[in-house]
């Protein structure tokens, strides 16, 4: 089962920040948060990952809270491209661990 | 830009059939990964490889499904024989180093009539 809960679905104005939460109060030491999305009709496609720290890379911020029991995405000008589903994960670090997804966001972004 | 590559693309087949998906992961990943996609279940993991060895397989219905890797630049996933309930989304993702990141091919889409 997911270890995750996020809202299903999420409408944001185009150019508009988009931020997406998720819950993960089991989360253990030694597990990461990862975001995924899934464009429609696509494979999933990793966006950013971060233990406790916030990061920031091309394409989103991660804010994670200081007890680590949730985070935000950030997609700071939400484009019609980045209209998808977004999953949250947890997971160790360690690359043999498969990823357990959820039901994740569905992240509308209009015009 | 390497991708994983997945063939064929779309496959409709009749029940009792022989179904045959493969993947050709990113050169230089050497961890594979099976997941099935469907609206019912979401995206679920079926199997996974390291170094071509299988090291899960448990999500895998073991009487029809078999994956393998006969190289380290293809994998395999096979039905047989093949039901509608079988019908789905697969998607095949290779493991990058630099995060530990799956990237994800762009799935076989499965119908079994």
């Amino acid at each position: 089962d997911a270890k995750t809960t996020q809202p299903p679905s999420m409408d944001c104005a185009e150019g508009r920040a988009a931020n997406l939460p998720c819950n993960h109060s089991t989360i253990s030491g030694n597990e990461y948060v990862y975001w995924y999305r899934q464009i429609h009709s696509q494979g999933p496609q990793y966006i950013i990952h971060g233990l406790k720290n916030n990061e920031t890379n091309e394409m989103a911020s991660l804010i994670i809270t200081e007890d680590r029991k949730s985070s935000t995405l950030i997609l700071p000008h939400a484009t019609l491209r980045d209209t998808a589903v977004y999953y949250c994960i947890v997971r160790p670090y360690s690359g043999n661990t498969p990823l357990v997804f959820g039901k994740g966001t569905r992240l509308s972004v209009i015009a | 830009d390497a991708r994983v590559t997945q063939t064929p693309r779309h496959k409709v087949t009749e029940m009792g059939q022989e179904v045959t998906m493969r993947c050709q992961p990113i050169l230089g990943h050497n961890t594979v990964f099976w997941y099935r996609q469907t609206m019912m279940q979401g995206l679920e993991l079926l199997a996974y490889f390291r170094n071509r060895a299988p090291l899960d397989d448990s999500g895998m219905p073991k009487d029809r499904f078999s994956a393998e890797m006969p190289d380290a630049t293809l994998a395999t996933l096979k039905i047989q024989p093949s039901e509608p309930r079988d019908s789905a989304v697969y998607f095949c993702a290779s493991l990058g180093q630099q995060y530990n990141e799956q990237f994800f091919g762009p799935g076989t889409r499965l119908t079994v009539l």
